[in-house]
């Protein structure tokens, strides 16, 4: 069955600390995606990959970064976390037809 | 600006009862557009894909209509379940392939009560 797993499902963070969210895929798909939700807005993309050991920006990648070590896993990383990046992330990916979400990582910054 | 409006913001219906949830939208181009379910606290779940100029779509007790010259889209659940409660998501595909981008509409809330 496809799955795509995020961890940790949730976490708190101090501003000014690293975090580094993890995503795992047994789709075998090419595609992978960050994307963060915040209340009351559409889901926003912060990076993607098609390919092990690149990344692309998205819409909104300032304060992130992130990392495609091989094609199964794909990790979002917050450098220095700010307030303003409290939200849930959501990690997807894609196939020629199909979408798969994560379950999603709850983020408080604090 | 956002590019995919979704109406009402939320609803509440009574089990059994039937709803529709509307989708508008300014994504150019507009390939296919997806409704999602998203339960709270979980992640999406895709419930339909429409691809063509006018399109409708069945999957149990949902249906999907498309009509890309009006740019509107609908969800209608029939004889909605407690189960139903949740959020659903419409997002635009502006490519058929995996370099489009997807457009998220901030999605309708909607509540079964018994």
């Amino acid at each position: 069955e496809a799955a795509v797993t995020q961890s940790p499902r949730s976490k708190v963070a101090v501003t000014g600390g690293k975090v580094t969210l993890s995503c795992h895929q047994t789709n075998n798909h090419d595609y992978m995606y960050w994307y963060r939700q915040d209340t009351g807005h559409g889901l926003r993309l912060i990076h993607y990959s098609y390919v092990a050991d690149s990344t692309e920006k998205g819409d909104i990648p300032d304060g992130y970064k992130a990392s495609r070590p091989s094609q199964e896993n794909f990790s979002l990383i917050l450098e220095l976390a700010s307030l303003s990046q409290t939200a849930v992330y959501f990690c997807a990916s894609k196939g020629l037809n199909t979408l798969y979400f994560g379950a999603g990582t709850r983020l408080s910054v604090l | 600006k956002t590019q995919v409006e979704q109406s009402p913001q939320s609803l509440v219906v009574r089990q059994g009862e039937n709803c529709v949830l509307q989708c508008n939208y300014s994504v150019t181009p507009d390939n296919h557009l997806r409704w999602f379910k998203q339960d709270t606290g979980k992640g999406l779940v895709s419930l339909t894909v429409l691809v063509d100029q006018k399109d409708k779509t069945s999957n149990g007790r949902y249906s999907a209509t498309l009509d890309k010259d009006a740019k509107h889209s609908t969800l209608h659940i029939t004889a909605t379940l407690l189960d139903d409660t949740a959020t659903y998501i419409c997002v635009v595909g502006d490519r058929g392939s995996a370099l489009g981008r997807l457009h998220f509409g901030a999605g309708t809330q909607l509540i079964v009560i018994p």
